[in-house]
């Protein structure tokens, strides 16, 4: 069965704190990516990677960054969290093969104060 | 261009009823067009997806409609019931990246 997980489903970060989420997924999958999701606004693309040690910046990337060391595992960096990155996070990779299906995590809810 | 605009942003449906969900779009780089389902706490799901060269595509109870000459696309939910209740999202892709609609809270009611 497909998974993509991300490790922290809730998180509580202090203005100016460096904060890690992580994602991996079991699926073999090239392609992942990071996308913010806030009500109104719907799933907005921050960066997204298409091969180790490959990115490319999404829609909205100023204030993240990101890291993708192993195919299976793809990180992205709040360098210093700001109130106006409180959000959802949420985590998807895909081939791009058959049915072009992204597979979302769960979502990681970041609460900056 | 990368936009996709989505209306509306609620739905109230009757059970039974249909429930219409409309997206347009710009890019005419766009090459595929998947609707999402999200349940509250999960994330989104695959529900349906059309590609442009074919003007309608049926799964169940789910419609997609496609009009290409208008660049808009849109999903019917025949017999809605409660447990449709969710957000749906409508996307279009261009090369590796997918573009989200700002997404519909759907409520049916029982």
């Amino acid at each position: 069965d497909v998974k993509v997980t991300q490790s922290s489903r809730y998180l509580v970060k202090r203005t100016g704190e460096k904060v890690f989420l992580e994602c991996v997924q079991d699926m073999d999958h090239e392609n992942m990516f990071w996308y913010r999701q806030d009500p109104g606004l719907g799933l907005r693309l921050i960066y997204f990677s298409y091969d180790v040690k490959m990115k490319e910046k999404g829609d909205i990337p100023e204030g993240y960054s990101v890291s993708r060391e192993k195919k299976e595992r793809f990180s992205l960096i709040l360098e210093s969290a700001s109130t106006n990155q409180t959000s959802m996070y949420l985590c998807a990779s895909t081939l791009w093969e058959n049915t072009g299906e992204l597979f979302f995590g769960e979502g990681s809810r970041l609460t900056v104060l | 261009q990368q936009q996709v605009k989505q209306s509306p942003q609620s739905l109230i449906v009757q059970k039974g009823g249909i429930s219409i969900i409309n997206c347009a779009y710009e890019n005419t780089a766009f090459d595929y067009f998947p609707w999402y389902q999200q349940f509250p706490g999960k994330g989104p799901a695959l529900l349906i997806a059309i590609r442009p060269d074919v003007s309608e595509k049926k799964e169940g109870r789910f419609t997609i409609s496609f009009n290409k000459s208008a660049k808009q696309f849109s999903l019917h939910i025949m017999d809605s019931q409660p447990g449709d209740s969710a957000t749906y999202f409508c996307a279009a892709r261009n090369g590796n990246k997918l573009v989200f609609g700002a997404g519909t809270i759907l409520r049916v009611k029982s």
